[in-house]
């Protein structure tokens, strides 16, 4: 069973626009939560990152949400640009451990 | 140099061959990793090397063999590999000392693997 979800496989979206990545987890645990990004024929790279502690953690054009209770994260990169398309992990660690759980991806396309 | 590099590439392998993948960093990390990525399936840890000393075997069949002579280089070994073990093999390395991000990974671009 798998301990972090991204139900989304792809999300298709307009250059401008907002796009939202998703990522649901069931271990409550989980003190640490990243976003990788990758490029095709690349390795992932590290995107952004959330304690626990806080609920929003903003980078540029990137910002991820947390909600606790909902065991649920989400991934907003404003306004979406062809450069971002790529595939998206969310991952997640206890005592913000190297032991990082990946979800499976979603494959983001924004469109010119 | 990027900093994690993963040779070879590509592969292609029988089920009775021995082949190894190779993967070096050059950021000065103290833990490398070997993930798993299998179609459509989340990343899957499979070792983490930290300070040379083999902290996490995660279940892996003993036909895969890690090896990590120093802190800059890890191996991959592969024996009697079977046609599922098809995937793509990440390397990655962190720092784990004080002031790091947790969790951040530095990835090499992959050794694509194909057991025939």
């Amino acid at each position: 069973d798998q301990q972090v979800k991204q139900n989304s496989p792809s999300l298709s979206v307009q250059e401008g626009r907002i796009s939202i990545l998703n990522c649901d987890y069931t271990n409550s645990m989980f003190d640490y939560f990243l976003w990788y990004k990758k490029y095709p024929a690349e390795g992932p790279t590290f995107l952004i990152s959330i304690s626990s502690i806080k609920d929003k953690n903003e980078d540029g054009r990137f910002t991820v949400f947390l909600n606790k209770s909902a065991k649920h994260l989400s991934l907003h990169i404003v306004p979406s640009q062809p450069g971002d398309s790529a595939v998206y992990f969310c991952a997640a660690s206890v005592d913000s451990s190297y032991k990082l759980i990946f979800g499976s991806g979603t494959r983001l396309l924004v469109r010119p | 140099e990027t900093g994690v590099t993963q040779t070879p590439r590509h592969l292609v392998m029988g089920m009775t061959n021995k082949k190894s993948l190779k993967c070096e960093q050059h950021l000065g990390h103290n833990a490398m990793y070997w993930y798993k990525q299998s179609a459509k399936k989340p990343l899957e840890l499979m070792f983490v090397y930290s300070l040379e000393e083999r902290v996490e075997n995660n279940s892996v069949p003993s036909r895969f063999s890690p090896e990590c002579p120093n802190s800059s280089h890890l191996f991959l070994h592969l024996h009697t590999l079977q046609p599922e073990d098809s995937a793509l093999y990440l390397c990655a390395s962190s720092d784990t000392g004080r002031g790091r991000i947790a969790g951040e990974l530095f990835f090499g671009e992959g050794s694509r693997l194909t057991v025939l």
